[in-house]
């Protein structure tokens, strides 16, 4: 089945800084790649998703880039806010072993310091 | 309701009783997983249902745990002789399956505690 790893699991950035945070996936045929943020005590919601006909998608001072060769993808947040302050999952959805299965990445959590 | 809805919200429970925990998936949803979460730590995958397919039961920890789904709807997670390495929030999730936009959907979680 799929298998997704997920770096870094602790990000600290001062505010307005950048952050970055990487996801590999094993499962050649997986097409479909989103992110959830979970902010502490609340429930996991996506926030930026992206399938495999696009390299890179964007939403305001969210960004995700995809590369299908080498199996990776990324979520990139710009001009970070306190707000953004929360765990960050990837996954991907493979089609070997379990079927049509999202797998989760172990998650980043992301501190945006004062 | 509109989005996906668990219950009980919270469970105490003593060692070695079983508990029952219930997901109610948004209307036409066929895929819903069961995912625990130890505090601090990542989404643990226990059971995906999608459709009428059989099960990937691959992520169940042991054969104390099992969950059930009657077609589309309901699911529910059942954990036999509590020890307290069960104590998690259980999140359920559901979505529109391969075929839709593939958006997961989590409920609010059970928070259960063995005491």
């Amino acid at each position: 089945g799929e298998n997704v790893e997920q770096h870094p699991s602790t990000l600290s950035v001062q505010e307005g800084d950048s952050a970055v945070i990487k996801c590999t996936y094993s499962d050649s045929a997986s097409n479909y790649f989103p992110w959830y943020k979970q902010e502490l005590g609340k429930r996991p919601q996506l926030i930026i998703d992206i399938r495999s006909n696009v390299g890179e998608k964007k939403d305001q001072r969210i960004a995700v880039t995809l590369n299908k060769t080498a199996k990776h993808f990324s979520l990139h947040i710009t001009e970070t806010q306190p707000e953004d302050s929360a765990v960050y999952f990837c996954a991907a959805r493979g089609f070997t072993g379990g079927g049509n299965k999202l797998t989760f990445g172990t998650g980043t959590q992301l501190k945006v310091e004062l | 309701g509109a989005g996906v809805s668990q219950s009980p919200s919270n469970k105490v429970t003593e060692k070695g009783k079983d508990v029952e925990l219930r997901c109610d998936p948004i209307s036409g949803h066929t895929a819903l997983y069961w995912y625990r979460q130890r505090l601090g730590q990542g989404l643990e995958f226990l059971i995906y249902f999608q459709g009428n397919s059989a099960p990937d039961k691959s992520g169940l920890p042991s054969d104390r745990f099992s969950a059930e789904r009657t077609g589309e709807s309901v699911s529910t997670l059942t954990i036999q002789r509590t020890q307290q390495e069960d104590s998690a929030v259980y999140l359920c999730a559901s979505s529109f399956g391969p075929s839709g936009t593939g958006e997961l959907f989590f409920g609010e979680g059970s928070r259960l505690t063995v005491l």
